[in-house]
């Protein structure tokens, strides 16, 4: 079966500080990846996604970056965090369209970042 | 205009109720409908899909779409503390890669 994992799962960082999330997924090939982030009451917001190592879409132009050095591992990045950049981060994985059910997206368990 | 619209609640219902969420989407492209469920602090979790217009039926939960209508919406029967979760509606385009979520509505089960 597929698993999920990411980590850490909270962290607490200053302003003006690094950040480095990773995410890595089990029991599938060439998944689309993706990083959400979801604000306190809101809804996701699709930060960037993936179809393959190296290749990767930014949805919200922004301090933060995206790599894909494996197949099944996504990192999100910052070189200077600021104050809006706090929220639950999500990582998600999807089979490619035209490998299998396209309607699931599963998601990790997430990572609650506070920068102060 | 955002691509999906949901009302954010909170919704709050004694257990036993019907409860009935909804959410509207401009793009009349969109094929794949789902709803997940998320706890608070966990991520969020497929709970149902339909595909194109219709209803789908499981358990106590109806996902029902109306592509002329631009409209789709989750039912719970006899709803439970349980539920109490918020609910996300979301999107996709056939062939393409990307996801489009609603805002989240919060329902409260109250015993």
């Amino acid at each position: 079966s597929q698993t999920i994992h990411q980590w850490p799962a909270t962290l607490v960082q200053p302003v003006g500080s690094p950040l480095s999330l990773e995410c890595t997924v089990e029991g599938t090939s060439n998944p689309n990846l993706y990083w959400y982030r979801q604000a306190a009451g809101r809804g996701l917001q699709l930060l960037f996604y993936s179809v393959g190592i190296g290749q990767i879409s930014s949805e919200v132009p922004q301090n933060l970056s995206a790599s894909r050095p494996q197949d099944r591992q996504f990192i999100l990045s910052s070189k200077k965090l600021l104050l809006s950049d706090s929220g639950f981060y999500l990582c998600a994985w999807s089979v490619p369209p035209g490998q299998g059910p396209t309607y699931e997206q599963y998601f990790g368990p997430g990572t609650r970042l506070t920068v102060t | 205009q955002k691509e999906v619209e949901q009302d954010p609640g909170p919704l709050s219902v004694p257990e036993g109720a019907i409860v009935s969420l909804n959410c509207t989407y401009s793009n009349s492209a969109f094929q794949y409908f789902m709803w997940y469920r998320q706890y608070s602090r966990k991520g969020p979790e497929l709970l149902m899909y339909t595909y194109s217009s219709g209803n789908k039926e499981d358990g106590r939960f109806t996902a029902q779409v109306d592509k002329s209508s631009k409209y789709i919406s989750l039912f719970i029967r006899d709803s439970q503390p349980s539920d109490s979760a918020t609910y996300l509606c979301a999107m996709r385009l056939g062939n393409f890669n990307k996801f489009y979520f609603g805002s989240g509505t919060k329902l409260n089960v109250k015993p």
